[in-house]
C-alpha cells in the first residue's frame, strides 16, 4: 500500500475557480511535506515545504495546509489560471515518499 | 545558472539493447537520484548516490545500472534485463541525502521501446 495517497486522481475546473487537492500519508517518522508542480513532460518543481510544526504555507496563489495529527495535507489553488494545468505531487520525508499526483486541468 | 540537465529528451530503444541516459548537474550537490515515473503511480527510486564512486539500489534497481565517477554526473543504463523499460525517467540532485534537503529535478527523458 502506498504510504502517500492523493485525491482526486484528476480534476477539471474552469479558469478563475478555486480548487483543493488532498494528500493523506502514513509515513513515519515525519520530517517535512512538500508539494511539487509537474508540467507535462517536465521535471517536478517545488511549490511549498512544511515541517511538523507548520500548519499553513503560502506561495502566491498556492496555499498548503498540514495537520500532522491526522496526517493530512491539502493544496488550495486560488483563482486558477490556464498555466496551473499540471500534475501536483505530494512528497513526504524522511525518505521522500511520493504520491501518485493529482492531474489538474484548467479550462477557459 | 545552476541546474540539472538530462539528455536526450526522447529515446527509442530496440528490444535487447542497452541504452544510457545522461544526467549532469552544476549545483555542487553531493547526492543524485534516478526515478522512474509511470502513469498513475508515484515516482519510484531506481538508484541513488551520496558521494562519488558510491551508489545504492533503490526500490526498483533490477535491470538498471549506474556509475558515479564524477560529482557532476550520474548516468543511468537501462539494460536488456529490464523487461518493461518504457517510462519517463527523472534525475534529481540534492545537497545531501535525506528529506530535509530539497530536490532539484531535471526535465526528464522519455524512453520508448520499439
Amino acid at each position: 500500500k502506498n504510504q502517500v495517497e492523493q485525491s482526486p486522481q484528476s480534476l477539471i475546473i474552469l479558469e478563475g475557480k478555486n480548487c483543493t487537492l488532498q494528500c493523506n500519508y502514513t509515513v513515519s517518522p515525519f520530517s517535512n511535506l512538500r508539494w511539487y508542480k509537474q508540467d507535462t513532460g517536465r521535471g517536478p518543481v517545488s511549490l511549498t515545504i512544511m515541517t511538523f510544526s507548520e500548519n499553513t504555507k503560502s506561495n502566491g496563489r498556492y496555499t498548503a495546509t498540514l495537520d500532522a495529527d491526522t496526517k493530512q495535507s491539502s493544496l488550495h489553488i486560488t483563482a486558477s489560471q490556464l498555466s496551473d494545468s499540471a500534475s501536483y505531487i505530494c512528497v513526504v520525508s524522511v525518505d521522500m515518499r511520493f504520491g501518485a499526483g493529482t492531474r489538474l486541468t484548467v479550462k477557459p | 545558472d545552476g541546474g540539472i540537465t538530462q539528455s536526450p529528451k526522447y529515446l527509442f530503444r530496440k528490444e535487447g539493447q542497452n541504452v544510457t541516459l545522461s544526467c549532469e548537474q552544476n549545483l555542487n550537490h553531493d547526492a543524485m537520484y534516478w526515478y522512474r515515473q509511470d502513469p498513475g503511480q508515484g515516482l519510484r527510486l531506481i538508484y541513488y548516490s551520496q558521494i562519488v564512486n558510491d551508489f545504492q539500489k533503490g526500490d526498483i534497481a533490477e535491470g538498471y545500472s549506474v556509475s558515479r565517477e564524477k560529482k557532476e554526473s550520474f548516468p543511468l543504463t537501462v539494460t536488456s534485463a529490464q523487461k518493461n523499460p518504457t517510462a519517463f525517467y527523472l534525475c534529481a540532485s540534492s545537497a545531501r541525502t535525506g528529506g530535509d534537503y530539497g530536490y532539484t529535478f531535471g526535465s526528464g527523458t522519455r524512453l520508448t521501446v520499439v
